[in-house]
C-alpha cells in the first residue's frame, strides 16, 4: 500500500552540526509538504512543492533552513546549522494532482543537543 | 493570517457520542480538512468538507457551515482506539497553490 516515507525516523546532533532530512511522496503526487510539529506551536507548515517547484516557504527560517525536490521521488529539508530550538518531529506530506487531501509521512523526530 | 480555535482537551465514554469544535477566521477559505493523530504517529486523514452541511463516513461526520466560520467533528460509538487528538486544518489559497493551515489540535480521551 502506498505511503509517504522518511528518513531517518530519529536523529540526534549537536548544535551547530548540519542536519538533512529526505522524503520519498507516494508515486504520482505532484504537492509536497514539509511540517514542523512541537508542543507549543503544534503543526507548522515549513515549505511546499507542486511539480517539484518551491510555491511558498514563507514559514521556514531562511537563514538556516532549506528546501527541494532534486526529482519527483525525493525532496530534502536541510538545517544548517542546527540548534537546539529546532528540536520537533519533522512531517513531510505529499498529495496527488487535483486533490487537497494530504498523506503524512512517519516523521523524522529530531533533537538537538 | 488564519485564526483557528479548538478545545485543548475533551474527555468522553466509551460508546458515548462526541462533538469536537472548530471555529476559523480566515481569507480566501477553500475548504476544512480533519486529521486524527494518535501520540507518536503522523496525522491521518479523515474528512473533508468543503460546501456547507454534513459528512458523513462511518462512525465520524463532519458539519461545516461557511458563513459562520464553524465546523464540528462527531464521533459515534467512541471506542478507546479514538483516544487521540483531533486536527482542524483549513485550506487557503497562497503562492499559487492550496496550504494548509492546522489548529492546535483537541485532545480526546475516551474512558470507560
Amino acid at each position: 500500500d502506498a505511503r509517504v516515507t522518511q528518513t531517518p525516523r530519529h536523529k540526534v546532533t549537536e548544535m551547530g552540526q548540519e542536519v538533512t532530512m529526505r522524503c520519498q511522496p507516494i508515486l504520482g503526487h505532484n504537492t509536497v509538504f514539509w511540517y514542523r510539529q512541537t508542543m507549543m506551536q503544534g503543526l507548522e507548515l515549513l515549505a511546499y512543492f507542486r511539480n517539484r517547484a518551491p510555491l511558498d516557504d514563507s514559514g521556514m527560517p531562511k537563514d538556516r533552513f532549506s528546501a527541494e525536490m532534486p526529482d519527483a521521488t525525493l525532496a530534502t529539508l536541510k538545517i544548517q546549522p542546527s540548534e537546539p530550538r529546532d528540536s520537533a518531529v519533522y512531517f513531510c506530506a505529499s498529495g496527488s494532482p487535483g486533490t487537497d487531501t494530504q498523506y503524512f509521512g512517519p516523521g523524522t523526530r529530531l533533537t538537538v543537543l | 493570517g488564519q485564526n483557528i480555535d479548538q478545545p485543548t482537551e475533551m474527555t468522553a465514554t466509551e460508546g458515548a457520542i462526541v462533538q469536537i469544535n472548530c471555529t476559523y477566521q480566515t481569507s480566501g477559505f477553500n475548504g476544512l480538512f480533519w486529521y486524527q493523530q494518535h501520540a507518536g504517529e503522523a496525522p491521518t486523514f479523515l474528512s473533508y468538507n468543503v460546501l456547507d452541511g454534513l459528512e458523513e463516513k462511518g462512525r465520524f461526520s463532519s458539519f461545516l457551515s461557511r458563513s459562520k466560520g464553524y465546523s464540528y467533528l462527531l464521533l459515534k460509538e467512541l471506542q478507546m482506539k479514538d483516544s487521540a487528538s483531533y486536527l482542524c486544518a483549513v485550506i487557503t489559497w497562497k503562492g499559487g497553490g492550496n496550504k494548509l493551515t492546522f489548529g492546535t489540535g483537541t485532545q480526546l480521551k475516551v474512558e470507560l
